[in-house]
């Protein structure tokens, strides 16, 4: 089945610095690759994703990349702010419904 | 637009018992999927369920079974409870529209099991 590294599992980064989130997975059929933001005590909110068709898309501060051939996707974030301290995680999907997710990273950004 | 809400948010249940968690989706989302989030396992799909068939199921025990209403409504109910099906139980609804599987997750219901 469907198998999803993500790196690095922790973060540390000064307000203003960028960050970068890396994910790679092994089912070719996967088309969709979704990233999501867990702050403590919530679900896992929807910040951004990408389709196979497309190689990058950004929304803001967000933006995310696909390399179909390598089977690698990566989370940029520019222009940390405090409040983007969560965990984030990448998720790749083959199937209706069903999303493989990385283990997650816990970012922190210190003012 | 009200987002997925599950009931109940907390839950104590001891080993052997059972349980029974319900998840409403976001209006006009006919497609939900259920996962499992402990701190060893991570986030595990455990099954998804569209117009009250399920799908696709991921690699849980038969004791985890679901079952979705006329009205998208879906639970997700837990026989014969072990100490290691304490977690954080996550539904997801969608359109389901052909490629689109935009998943939006509700807060999660907190099962322990003692």
């Amino acid at each position: 089945g469907e198998n999803v590294e993500q790196h690095p599992s922790t973060l540390s980064v000064q307000e203003g610095d960028s960050a970068v989130i890396k994910c790679t997975y092994s089912d070719s059929a996967s088309n969709y690759f979704p990233w999501y933001k867990q702050e403590l005590g919530k679900g896992p909110q929807l910040i951004i994703d990408i389709r196979s068709n497309v190689g990058e898309k950004k929304d803001q501060r967000i933006a995310v990349t696909l390399n179909k051939t390598a089977k690698h996707f990566s989370l940029h974030i520019t222009e940390t702010q405090p409040e983007d301290s969560a965990v984030y995680f990448c998720a790749a999907s083959a199937y209706y419904g069903k999303l493989t997710f990385g283990q997650g990273t816990i970012l922190t950004v210190h003012p | 637009k009200a987002g997925v809400t599950q009931t109940p948010r907390y839950l104590i249940k001891t080993r052997g018992q059972q349980v029974t968690l319900s998840c409403s989706p976001i209006s006009g989302h006919r497609s939900v999927s259920w996962y499992q989030q402990t701190p060893g396992q991570g986030l595990q799909f455990l099954f998804e369920y569209f117009s009250e068939t399920q799908r696709n199921k991921g690699n849980f025990p038969g004791r985890f079974s679901g079952r979705q209403f006329s009205n998208s409504r879906s639970e997700m109910n837990v026989s014969t409870l072990e100490l290691g099906d304490s977690a954080l139980y996550l539904c997801a609804s969608s359109w389901d529209r052909g490629a689109y599987n935009e998943q939006f997750f509700g807060p999660g219901t907190r099962l322990t099991v003692l």
